[in-house]
């Protein structure tokens, strides 16, 4: 299988817990996105990188929240001292950046549940 | 500001109907792209059609078109003959050009498609 894959599926933690999340891109990728997706809504961005920089961070990600790309091959995503409202899916995504467009390909989220 | 509005929130349909789903977006860029995925119960978000903005051609796959109108800002997506297997919550996305390059996705709320039997 050469999609994105994440890791894990599921997480439930209790509230105050420290969380983190794996993501392997499609291989030779460039650019690796994090998006929140809430119940009934679509995703929300909130950070990426371009090899191992991080490019840009949402106003949404906390100071809680920490993302690397170490070797500009997979990510990591940790949420410190979580709260019930950082229950949500966490998706990543990948893509092959050339130009002014590229397309994002998902991987299946890990969907977090805080007690 | 960007912003991209899926009015619609859910379809039901029967089999074999067509259905047109509705996208509406902002921007201030002249250079964006929209886009359209699908996300079925397995949760992946499916890549289906990226369109630019100084092409507004429609644009034709199968059973699915796209009508893609910059003097509305709208971007609909048609299924033609809607199964069973085409139920799914459907996201339509921007993407400004001009806007540091970042590529971002800007995501409506998503319409949630039921084809029923």
């Amino acid at each position: 299988d050469t999609g994105v894959s994440q890791d894990p599926r599921h997480k439930i933690t209790k509230r105050g817990q420290n969380v983190t999340f794996r993501c392997d891109p499609i291989s030779e990728h460039n650019r690796l996105y994090w998006y929140r997706q809430t119940l009934g809504q679509g995703p929300e961005f909130l950070t990426y990188f371009q090899n191992e920089a991080q490019l840009e961070k949402s106003r949404l990600l906390s100071d809680r929240f920490s993302a690397e790309r170490p070797k500009g091959s997979f990510s990591t995503l940790e949420i410190q001292r979580t709260e019930q409202g950082d229950s949500a899916m966490y998706l990543c995504a990948s893509s092959l950046w050339r130009g002014p467009v590229n397309e994002q390909f998902f991987g299946p989220g890990t969907r977090l549940t805080v007690l | 500001a960007q912003k991209v509005t899926q009015a619609q929130t859910e379809i039901s349909v029967v089999e074999k109907e067509d259905v047109t789903l509705d996208c509406v977006y902002e921007t201030r860029d002249t250079t964006y792209y929209l886009f359209w995925y699908k996300q079925p119960p397995s949760g992946e978000l499916v890549f289906l059609i990226r369109r630019n903005s100084f092409d507004e051609q429609n644009e034709i796959s199968g059973r699915y078109s796209w009508n893609f109108q910059k003097s509305t800002s709208s971007f609909n997506f048609t299924i033609t003959a809607s199964q069973v297997v085409d139920s799914a919550v459907y996201f339509c996305a921007l993407s400004e050009a001009t806007s540091g390059n970042t590529g971002k996705l800007i995501f409506g709320q998503g319409t949630t498609l039921q084809v029923k039997p």
